[in-house]
């Protein structure tokens, strides 16, 4: 069964960081795609990036409201994905999941999610 | 602000057929597939469409998605209480090199 668990999440004051972390079992993590997506409270989805397998080198995409702020990156060898950010803002108060992204890109799969509350 | 527009609700009663349409651009759904989420309440999404028109398993065949040029529709057969939900269209946007999701529709089981 696939199983996607994020960690990580909490109460950050506006300029500071957190890292969530998504663990990855049931499938070959080592062969996926993998994503995050966050919903803010009350509102729709939205994707904040991905990263491609390592041996296609790895290579992330962000959305522009991240990008230069967030980084994601992955520990094969542990099956866990990472999102790294910094400079959070008010704005970035978010449930945050991470999922596996299928060959054409869809989000096949997706974790229960990681609250984030940026406030002062 | 999406770049993929739905319309916010959409309703029917059991039994009927329900249609969301999703409206994007030659940069996403012109020139990519669309994909199509189902989000319920207190629950993490859950891919129902993938590739316009190719569903999952486990995700039964009254679900059915379409594309055309720079629209897409998901429609929904023999409308029953459980698919009273959330539904988000999705597209890899070429110029923004990212992945859309659509502003979302809510469907109402009358």
């Amino acid at each position: 069964e696939v199983q996607l668990v994020e960690s990580g999440g909490g109460l950050v004051k506006p300029g500071g960081s957190l890292r969530l972390s998504c663990a990855a079992s049931g499938f070959n993590y080592n062969d996926a795609f993998m994503s995050w997506v966050r919903q803010a409270p009350g509102k729709g989805l939205e994707w904040v990036g991905r990263i491609k397998t390592t041996v296609s080198g790895g290579a992330t995409d962000y959305a522009a409201p991240v990008k230069g702020r967030f980084t994601i990156s992955r520990h094969d060898s542990k099956n866990t994905l990472y999102l790294q950010m910094n400079g959070l803002k008010t704005e970035d108060t978010a449930l945050y999941y991470c999922a596996w992204v299928g060959r054409t890109g869809f989000m096949y799969k997706w974790g229960q999610g990681a609250p984030v509350t940026v406030s002062s | 602000q999406s770049v993929l527009t739905q319309p916010p609700s959409a309703s029917g009663t059991p039994g009927q057929r329900v249609t969301i349409s999703c409206s994007g651009s030659s940069s996403n759904i012109g020139s990519n597939t669309v994909d199509w989420y189902q989000e319920l309440p207190g629950t993490a999404p859950k891919l129902l469409i993938y590739s316009n028109d190719q569903r999952p398993s486990g995700v039964p065949d009254r679900l059915s998605g379409s594309k055309s040029g720079t629209s897409a529709s998901l429609a929904i057969s023999g409308l029953q209480s459980e698919d009273e939900s959330d539904y988000y269209c999705a597209a890899w946007d070429d110029s923004l090199n990212g992945y859309v999701f659509g502003t979302g529709t809510k469907v109402t089981v009358l």
